[in-house]
Parts: structure tokens; C-alpha cells; sequence
């Protein structure tokens, strides 16, 4: 157990629908992670928050956005959702936002978008 | 940003020792190299981290040369449940770029 807790697990809904995921940060790390990992892909980076403030941005997509809220939860938000944006997506945290810290990733949620 | 790279894939037999390299030609000087393995519908897991020379623990070795271009994952004596993609990060300090790719990583099979 990593201690990062994603909810749900499993997500089913349909295209132009929108959806929140839920990321809780193993206790006392300040840094939450979004990567998105489709069939045969690797993990694709989203965004990065760091004690409430966004810290870094990958290829999101402007349909999607996160935030992170004062308890330091993160919620990673799909709109408009399009039949490729059905994945795998894992949240991670670490204690700070140093280049060589470890993540911790949650168990993911499985987003299935019909 | 720090790029790697190392092999798509690997085939071993169960007991023989897996040997991953990953080459960084352009390693900065307080970059560390770090190592997550994933099994199918998990989130990546730490493995092992290193600066130089030799790291290891309960899990693999991480071996470094002096000149810090290359590194390997050596995990010894591997099982079914060993099966698994491996990836190997540099860190940058340069930028907070290292943790935004892992890459395609190295799929390890492992046979009976």
C-alpha cells in the first residue's frame, strides 16, 4: 500500500459526459501528480501541484483541469469526455518538489468512456 | 531535460539474474537515477535509487560507472511475479522536467 488513495476505482460514462477523479496524498506530502496511461502507451504526464499552487504542466488537454484543495487532496476534472479519453489514470504524491524524490502512486482509476 | 533510454523488451527464465541498462549521455551533476517497476493496472513502484558506484537493496542492484552515462538494474534470480515494465528516470535539477515522462520503459517477461 503506497498510501495514495484514488476514488473511484472504475468510472463508466459516455462521450460528452464529465467526470471527477479523487486523489488523496500520502499524509504530510505536499506534491500530487496526474499521469494519464492509455492501452500501449506509456504514462503521459498531466500536471503537477504542489502545496495548493499548479507547479507543472504537461499535455493536458484544455477539457481537463485539477486542483488542489487546502487538505491537500487533488481532483482531476475531464469534461466533454471523447471515446480516447478512456484510460487509466494514476495520481502520485511526494513530500516536496525536489527533481530526485520519490513518487508514490495510488492505484488508479480505470476511466471507460462509451 | 535529462532524456533515457533504454530496451523495449526482455525475455528471461525464472532463477537468471535480469540485467537493464539504460543509457543518460547527458546526466547533469546532481542528477540521481531512479527506478519504478509497474505490473498491469498498478501504479508504478520505487524500486532503487542511485548517485554512483553501486546501490542495493532487498529487491535489485543498481549498478553506476564512474562516468554516470549509463546504469543498470540487475535483479537477481527472478521470478513469474518479476514479470513486469520497468522504468528508468534521471532526475534533473536543472528543471522539474524528470518526472513529467517515464518513457515506454523496458517490459520484462519472465517464463517458467
Amino acid at each position: 500500500d503506497s498510501g495514495v488513495t484514488q476514488t473511484p476505482k472504475h468510472l463508466i460514462t459516455a462521450t460528452g459526459q464529465r467526470v471527477t477523479l479523487r486523489c488523496s496524498p500520502r499524509s504530510g506530502d505536499l506534491s500530487v501528480y496526474w499521469y494519464q496511461q492509455s492501452l500501449d502507451q506509456g504514462l503521459q504526464f498531466l500536471i503537477q501541484y504542489y502545496n495548493g499552487e499548479e507547479r507543472a504542466k504537461g499535455n493536458i488537454l484544455e477539457r481537463f483541469s485539477a486542483q488542489q484543495f487546502p487538505d491537500l487532496h487533488s481532483e482531476l476534472n475531464l469534461s466533454s469526455l471523447e471515446l480516447g479519453d478512456s484510460a487509466l489514470y494514476f495520481c502520485a504524491s511526494s513530500a516536496q518538489d525536489r527533481s530526485n524524490e520519490k513518487l508514490f502512486f495510488g492505484s488508479g482509476t480505470q476511466l471507460s468512456v462509451l | 531535460l535529462a532524456k533515457t533510454t533504454q530496451p523495449i523488451s526482455m525475455d528471461s527464465y525464472e532463477g537468471q539474474e535480469v540485467n537493464i541498462t539504460c543509457s543518460h549521455n547527458n546526466i547533469a551533476t546532481n542528477d540521481y537515477i531512479t527506478w519504478y517497476q509497474q505490473f498491469p493496472s498498478q501504479g508504478p513502484r520505487f524500486i532503487i535509487q542511485g548517485y554512483k558506484t553501486k546501490v542495493t537493496n532487498e529487491v535489485a542492484s543498481l549498478f553506476i560507472p564512474a562516468d554516470r552515462k549509463s546504469s543498470t538494474l540487475s535483479l537477481p534470480r527472478v521470478s513469474l511475479s518479476d514479470t513486469a515494465v520497468y522504468y528508468c528516470l534521471v532526475g534533473d535539477s536543472r528543471s522539474n522536467d524528470y518526472k513529467l515522462s517515464f518513457g515506454a520503459g523496458t517490459t520484462v517477461t519472465v517464463r517458467a
